[in-house]
C-alpha cells in the first residue's frame, strides 16, 4: 500500500462545476495535510494546508480531512479552464517535517 | 515560490561531471528540503537539513549525493558523476519551523539534463 494515494485520472470536468479530488494516507499517526497544484513544467504550487478534521474553505478551494477514516479531499468550485493541472496531495507525518506526496490528479478543465 | 531561490534554473552536464544545485530559502525561512522529480513521476523527498545539520537524509542516493545548509550562504545540493538517471527536475522547499501549522513552499526548481 502507497503512503499517499490518489487517482492518478484525468478527472475531466465542465467549466464552472465543482471538481472533486480525493487523497488517503496509510500513516494514521500523520499530522498535516497539504495540497499542491503543479502545472505542466512547472514547481508545486501551494493551495492550502489542513491539520484539524472538518472543512477548510480558501476562496474557491476547500479542503476537507478525516482522520478517523484517513482521507482528505479538495473541493474545486466555479472550475475553470486555468485549474487544469495536476493536483498534489501530501502528507507529514507524525514524526518530522517530510512531505510524502501522492503521485497526483491530472485535472482538465474543458470550456 | 519566486521567494525561494533556485539556481541554476537549467543545467546541462556530461555523463561523469559534477552537478551543483543552489537554494536559498524565503527569508526567515531555517528549514531547507531538496525534492526530485523524475520525467512524468512523483515528487520524492531527498533530504531536510536545518543550517549546519542534516536533519534526515532518508531519500539521498547512498553515492553521488550530498547536501548542505552552511551557516552562511545558500543550501547547496552535489550530484557527483552524474548519469542519465540522473536527469530530472530538483525542487528546493523551505519553512520557517516544524508541522504543524508551518507551510511549506517551493522554489522553482532546477532542470538537470545529463547528456
Amino acid at each position: 500500500q502507497k503512503e499517499v494515494e490518489q487517482n492518478s485520472g484525468p478527472l475531466s470536468v465542465p467549466e464552472g462545476a465543482i471538481a472533486s479530488l480525493n487523497c488517503t494516507y496509510s500513516d494514521r499517526g500523520s499530522q498535516s495535510f497539504f495540497w499542491y497544484r503543479q502545472y505542466s513544467g512547472k514547481s508545486p504550487e501551494l493551495i492550502m494546508f489542513i491539520y484539524s478534521n472538518g472543512d477548510k474553505e480558501d476562496g474557491r478551494f476547500t479542503a476537507q480531512l478525516n482522520k478517523a477514516s484517513q482521507y482528505v479531499s479538495l473541493l474545486i468550485r466555479d472550475s475553470q479552464p486555468s485549474d487544469s493541472a495536476t493536483y498534489l496531495c501530501a502528507v507529514i507525518k507524525a514524526a518530522g517535517n517530510k512531505l510524502t506526496f501522492g503521485g497526483g490528479t491530472r485535472v482538465l478543465v474543458k470550456p | 515560490n519566486a521567494d525561494v531561490m533556485q539556481n541554476p534554473r537549467h543545467l546541462v552536464r556530461r555523463r561523469g561531471q559534477e552537478a551543483r544545485l543552489r537554494c536559498s530559502p524565503m527569508k526567515g525561512h531555517s528549514h531547507v528540503y531538496w525534492y526530485r522529480q523524475l520525467p512524468e513521476e512523483g515528487l520524492k523527498f531527498m533530504v531536510y537539513l536545518q543550517k549546519e545539520n542534516i536533519i534526515d537524509e532518508s531519500g539521498m542516493p547512498k553515492e553521488r549525493f550530498s547536501a548542505e545548509f552552511p551557516k552562511e550562504g545558500p543550501s547547496i545540493l552535489r550530484i557527483q558523476q552524474v548519469v542519465r538517471g540522473d536527469s530530472a527536475a530538483y525542487f528546493c522547499a523551505s519553512s520557517p519551523g516544524q508541522a504543524p501549522g508551518n507551510t511549506i513552499y517551493f522554489g522553482e526548481g532546477s532542470w538537470l539534463t545529463v547528456v
